[in-house]
C-alpha cells in the first residue's frame, strides 16, 4: 500500500464512452498530479493541483477533465478519448513546497477501444 | 524538449555484477536529482537521491554519481540481484509555475540469474 490508492486499476472503453479515474491520498500531502505514461515514451506531466487548486494544465486536450474536490482527492474526468490516448495514468501527491519527492499510486491501464 | 534524458532504454546484467544507470539533463539550474524504480503494474517508488552539493550519495546496494560539469548523473547497483528486474526514471524537480518533476525516458534493467 503506497498511500496514494488509484482506481479502476483497469479500464477499457469506447470512444463514446464517459469514465472517471479516481486518486485519493491519505498522506496529508497538498499537491496532486496526473501523469500519463506511455510505451517508451517519459512520465508526462498532465495536471497539477496545489491546495486544490489547479496550477498547471500542461496542453492537454479538452477530453481529459481533472476535478480535485479536496487535498485528498483527484478525478480525472475522461469523454470521446481516441485509441492512442491508451497508457497507464498515474497519480502522484507531494507536500507543494517539499517536490524532492512524489508518492505515486499503482496507475490505471486505460486502453480505448 | 526534454531536460532529463535516458538513452539506454535497456540493459542487461548477470546476477552479482554492476548495473550502471546512466541519465543526462540540459537544464543547469536542475539542484536536486532522484531515481525511481517501477515495476510492472506499479506506480513508480522513489530510490535514491541526490542533491547538486553532493557529487555522491550511498544507500546499500544503491550509490549515486553526479557529473554537474558534465550534466551527467549514473545509478550504481552492486551486487545486482534478481528483484531489481525493473524500469528505473531519473528526474528532477523543476518550478514553472508549479513545482513538479521532469522524468526521463527510463531504462528497463534486467538481471540475469
Amino acid at each position: 500500500e503506497t498511500g496514494v490508492t488509484q482506481t479502476p486499476r483497469h479500464l477499457v472503453m469506447g470512444m463514446t464512452n464517459k469514465k472517471s479515474l479516481k486518486c485519493e491520498q491519505h498522506l496529508g500531502h497538498n499537491a496532486m498530479y496526473w501523469y500519463k505514461q506511455s510505451a517508451k515514451k517519459p512520465l508526462e506531466l498532465m495536471f497539477v493541483y496545489n491546495f486544490k487548486e489547479q496550477t498547471e494544465n500542461n496542453s492537454v486536450p479538452s477530453r481529459f477533465s481533472p476535478e480535485c474536490p479536496n487535498s485528498s482527492h483527484l478525478f480525472l474526468h475522461l469523454h470521446t478519448l481516441q485509441p492512442e490516448d491508451s497508457a497507464l495514468y498515474l497519480c502522484a501527491s507531494s507536500q507543494a513546497d517539499r517536490i524532492r519527492g512524489y508518492t505515486f499510486g499503482s496507475g490505471t491501464r486505460l486502453t480505448v477501444v | 524538449d526534454q531536460q532529463v534524458k535516458q538513452n539506454s532504454p535497456s540493459l542487461s546484467v548477470q546476477e552479482g555484477r554492476i548495473s550502471i544507470l546512466n541519465c543526462d539533463y540540459t537544464n543547469s539550474m536542475f539542484d536536486y536529482f532522484l531515481w525511481y524504480k517501477k515495476y510492472p503494474a506499479e506506480g513508480p517508488t522513489f530510490l535514491i537521491s541526490i542533491s547538486s552539493i553532493k557529487d555522491k550519495n550511498e544507500d546499500g546496494r544503491f550509490t549515486v554519481f553526479l557529473n554537474k560539469s558534465a550534466k551527467h548523473l549514473s545509478l550504481h547497483i552492486v551486487p545486482s540481484q534478481p528483484g531489481d528486474s525493473a524500469v528505473y526514471f531519473c528526474a528532477a524537480p523543476i518550478i514553472q509555475g508549479a513545482q513538479k518533476l521532469v522524468f526521463g525516458q527510463g531504462t528497463r534493467l534486467t538481471i540475469n540469474p
